[in-house]
Parts: structure tokens; C-alpha cells; sequence
């Protein structure tokens, strides 16, 4: 059981690129996230997903897009990346009748110079 | 991820002290307060958490404090290990929400002296 699969795990981008961070779930959970996770401030969320065709934004949604085709993938898109964007991402699945549990990957760090 | 915490608290403990973990939040219409941990290098985990209207709840080796009066939460680990070696961090689920939409507070980082 792989559980949440993130990939890349490590990423350097230019001013301006866009790039799509992956990430998968084989638990069949329902609800999936995006964090960011930067020094001294925990972890912040970007979108999140409470099922299959249906994303909305969290505390820190801009020049970011995400959709939700399957149960299983969540990507997240950078669109135009700015060196603002340099952070440790992590996604994260749970299941619908858990409130508190959640389940992450192992991040990606991605740098954007 | 490795280097985030730069500028987060530490607590140093002596392995097989116990160790408290305090915790200030500010959403009095949270209706859990949760515990994570986070080994360097690995994705959050969770620990344990507490509904509103509760005070207090254990779990292995560990106890959940919730002070609603002001505020305060705290995780308590007994007999602490190497392996308890971390960032802690507490957070709490807005309302009547899923786990979708956790909120996370500034974390801890608990060392553990041999």
C-alpha cells in the first residue's frame, strides 16, 4: 500500500515556468489538500478537494490551479512560477467520515529562481 | 521538509522525561484541535485529537490537554524517546468542516537528550 505518492521530489524552476506537481492516493479517500510549507509559518492550504469533480480554493489559492478528475489524482498547477512559489509542497487524502486524520506524502520542494 | 523551522521554538528534553507541548489557538468555533508530528525529511502524521467539548483524552503515551477558557492546548508525551524526536504541531478544523481543511498552527521542535 503506497498510500500518497508525491513526485517530483525535488524541482528547480525559472522566473515565469509553469510546472504541474503530482499527486496520488491508492486508500480510495475522498477529500484531498495542498499545502505549502514554509519556515516558521506550518503549513499553509492551497486548494482541496472533497471529491471527484469538485475543487475550492483554501487560505492561499493564488497562481495556483488544481482539478480533480479521478479520486486517485490531484495535481497542482503553477502557472506562471515566481521565486515567492519556493516552498515544500505536500498533498494530502483522508477519508469522508474522518474530521482530524489526514494522510501526506513526502513532499516536494520545489525552488523557483 | 528538512529546513523548514528555522525559527520555530525548541524544547529539549531528557529521553525518558516527559514532555509538554504547548499550544495557543484562536478560533473559538473549531470543533477539533488536533496534534501532528513531522520527522525531518517525512510529511505530517498524526498523533491525536480532541473535540471541543472535551477536556482532556489519551491515547499511547500520549495526552491531549484543551483549555477553552483561554485558549490553550497541549500535548503531553510520557516517557519520552528518541524516536518522539520532531516537530510538533497543533491545528484545528474550522467549524463544522472535514479533514480537507485543517489549519495548522506554528510548529514545536522537541529534541531528546541522551
Amino acid at each position: 500500500n503506497a498510500g500518497v505518492t508525491q513526485t517530483p521530489k525535488f524541482q528547480v524552476l525559472k522566473t515565469g515556468q509553469s510546472m504541474t506537481l503530482q499527486c496520488a492516493q491508492d486508500m480510495n479517500h475522498e477529500y484531498m489538500s495542498w499545502y505549502r510549507q514554509d519556515p516558521g509559518m506550518g503549513l499553509r492550504l492551497i486548494h482541496y478537494s472533497v471529491g471527484a469533480g469538485i475543487t475550492d480554493q483554501g487560505e492561499v489559492p493564488n497562481g495556483y490551479n488544481v482539478s480533480r478528475s479521478t479520486t486517485e489524482d490531484f495535481p497542482l498547477r503553477l502557472l506562471s512560477a515566481a521565486p515567492s512559489q519556493t516552498s515544500v509542497y505536500f498533498c494530502a487524502s483522508s477519508y469522508r467520515r474522518s474530521n482530524t486524520e489526514a494522510f501526506f506524502g513526502q513532499g516536494t520542494r520545489l525552488t523557483v529562481v | 521538509g528538512e529546513s523548514v523551522g528555522l525559527h520555530l521554538p525548541t524544547l529539549s528534553v531528557q529521553e525518558g522525561d516527559n514532555s509538554i507541548i504547548n499550544c495557543a489557538y484562536s478560533n473559538s468555533a473549531s470543533d477539533y484541535f488536533i496534534w501532528y508530528k513531522q520527522e525531518s525529511g517525512k510529511g505530517p502524521q498524526f498523533i491525536i485529537d480532541i473535540r471541543s467539548n472535551m477536556d482532556k483524552r489519551q491515547g499511547q503515551r500520549v495526552t491531549v490537554l484543551l483549555n477553552k477558557t483561554v485558549k490553550h492546548l497541549s500535548l503531553q508525551i510520557a516517557a519520552t524517546q528518541p524516536g518522539d524526536s520532531a516537530v510538533y504541531f497543533c491545528a484545528e478544523l474550522p467549524g463544522y468542516s472535514s479533514a480537507s481543511k485543517i489549519i495548522f498552527g506554528s510548529g514545536t521542535r522537541l529534541s531528546i537528550r541522551p
